[in-house]
């Protein structure tokens, strides 16, 4: 199962909108609308962000919104502001059963 | 809310089998319906999913490392355990134990990783 494809990295200026893609296959993020979302500051656990493609959790910033379309999922991070800065990791559970994880994209706060 | 939390040895060598434990807090594992999942993550990486144990004790595992992987379920100790036998320096990483949400699957709950060196 290889990895799910992600940009290294993505900036922005504060108050402005990322996106970051995430592209799998018909087996993964196209096959199912299973895909979670990640934060990861350096050094600490990673924390969900958005799952089943669009859903935040009790707590998340409304700033965070997540999409698919076809085998491509995105996550969206408006009003950008310097806590955004940290990795970003997103996952699909795959029609083998298994969860994969993308390559994991870095994003900067101009 | 619940809490996870990993121990084990931090320094393995080559050959040898890993062992871990999440002991979790704040809630049963027994109850529920979550996958006690095992993810790891090597300096600088990107996150790996290991495997994971239902509360019924069935289990799951990566196909790349389903060859050496066991995971089990201790309720008594409200405990789950991650064994990697035949290891090498490629399974050096920071493990992390968390619970995972069925469906729609996300791993909402993370304890806050365990370094592990495989070093002789």
């Amino acid at each position: 199962q290889s990895a799910l494809t992600q940009p290294a990295s993505v900036s922005g200026s504060p108050g402005q909108s990322i996106t970051i893609s995430c592209t799998g296959t018909s087996s993964d993020v196209g096959a199912f609308n299973y895909v979670s979302w990640y934060q990861q500051h350096p050094g600490k656990a990673p924390k969900l962000v958005i799952y089943g493609v669009t859903q935040r959790p009790s707590g998340v910033s409304d700033r965070f919104s997540g999409s698919k379309s076809g085998n491509t999922a995105s996550l969206t991070i408006s009003g950008l502001q310097a806590e955004d800065e940290s990795d970003y990791f997103c996952n699909s559970y795959t029609s083998s059963s298994t969860y994969v994880f993308g390559t994991g994209t870095k994003v900067t706060v101009l | 809310q619940v809490q996870l939390q990993e121990s084990g040895p931090r320094l393995v060598k080559p050959s040898q089998t890993l062992s871990l434990t999440c002991d979790v807090s704040g809630g049963s594992i027994s109850s529920g319906s979550y996958y006690w999942t095992w993810i790891r993550q090597p300096a600088g990486k990107g996150l790996e999913w290991i495997g994971h144990i239902y509360t019924s004790g069935r289990t799951n595992y990566s196909p790349s490392l389903k060859s050496r992987v066991t995971i089990s379920l201790d309720t008594s100790k409200n405990q789950f355990s991650l064994n990697l036998n035949s290891v090498t320096a490629a399974d050096t990483a920071v493990y992390y134990c968390a619970r995972g949400l069925i469906i729609p699957p996300a791993f909402d709950q993370w304890g806050q990783g365990t370094p592990v060196t495989v070093s002789s």
